[in-house]
């Protein structure tokens, strides 16, 4: 079946600090991966969408400067939190699908659990 | 803007009994209806969607059904195992585009 895995699957990390997560497709080739954050009990809210070979779209509200994505392959793709705040603690989770819809059938990383101090 | 909602948010049931999952969404006009396990600390993993067009949908002791028109969705579990305990989210994407989520039903399940 379709994998998809997340490095690191946590990290702890001061403020000020920035942090890269990698989500990668392991056995098939991703058209389109998502990132989300979910907060304890809450919902998980996408935050962008991104395209091999092609600029993010970041949902409204979320800041691209502070959350910069880069889908470098059909198999890669990385969030970095530039400048890491303690609001900013979350848990980071990533998905790939191999339509341009977040509809289409998506493959979902383990996640990434990010703690700044 | 599309709002999900799952009640209850948290269950614990025998196992054996039968589950049901309650999820209500404000925008009729949904895409598909799509119901998700997450395990703690993991991401999700797909039980079952249901097409607009569709009324139910089936896999194994799992059965969803769909009212678009009362904007429910219900996820059916028979005979509960202790396997079955985790986090059970729905997602009802009003257009072609975005999944939203609901917050989720943490279900516990006691062998």
């Amino acid at each position: 079946g379709a994998v998809v895995s997340q490095h690191p699957s946590w990290v702890i990390c001061k403020s000020g600090t920035s942090v890269k997560i990698e989500c990668r497709s392991l056995d098939f080739q991703a058209t389109t991966m998502f990132w989300y954050r979910q907060f304890p009990k809450q919902s998980l809210m996408l935050m962008a969408t991104s395209n091999e070979g092609s600029k993010a779209t970041y949902e409204q509200g979320v800041e691209k400067d502070k959350f910069l994505i880069n889908h470098a392959s059909l198999t890669l793709s990385t969030l970095t939190v530039t400048s890491a705040h303690p609001e900013d603690s979350s848990f980071y989770i990533c998905s790939a699908g191999q339509g341009t819809r977040s509809t289409d059938t998506q493959y979902f990383g383990p996640g990434t659990r990010l703690t700044v101090l | 803007k599309q709002e999900v909602t799952q009640i209850p948010a948290a269950l614990s049931v025998p196992e054996g009994e039968n589950l049901v999952l309650n999820c209500s969404f404000t925008d009729s006009a949904i895409y598909n209806l799509q119901w998700f396990r997450q395990d703690p600390g993991k991401g999700l993993t797909s039980l079952l969607l249901i097409q607009s067009s569709q009324r139910e949908q089936t896999s194994g002791r799992l059965n969803a059904s769909l009212d678009k028109s009362s904007g429910r969705s219900t996820l059916y579990i028979a005979a509960s195992q202790p396997g079955d305990s985790a986090t059970y989210l729905c997602a009802a994407p009003p257009n072609d585009y975005k999944l939203s989520f609901g917050a989720g039903t943490t279900v516990t399940v006691r062998a």
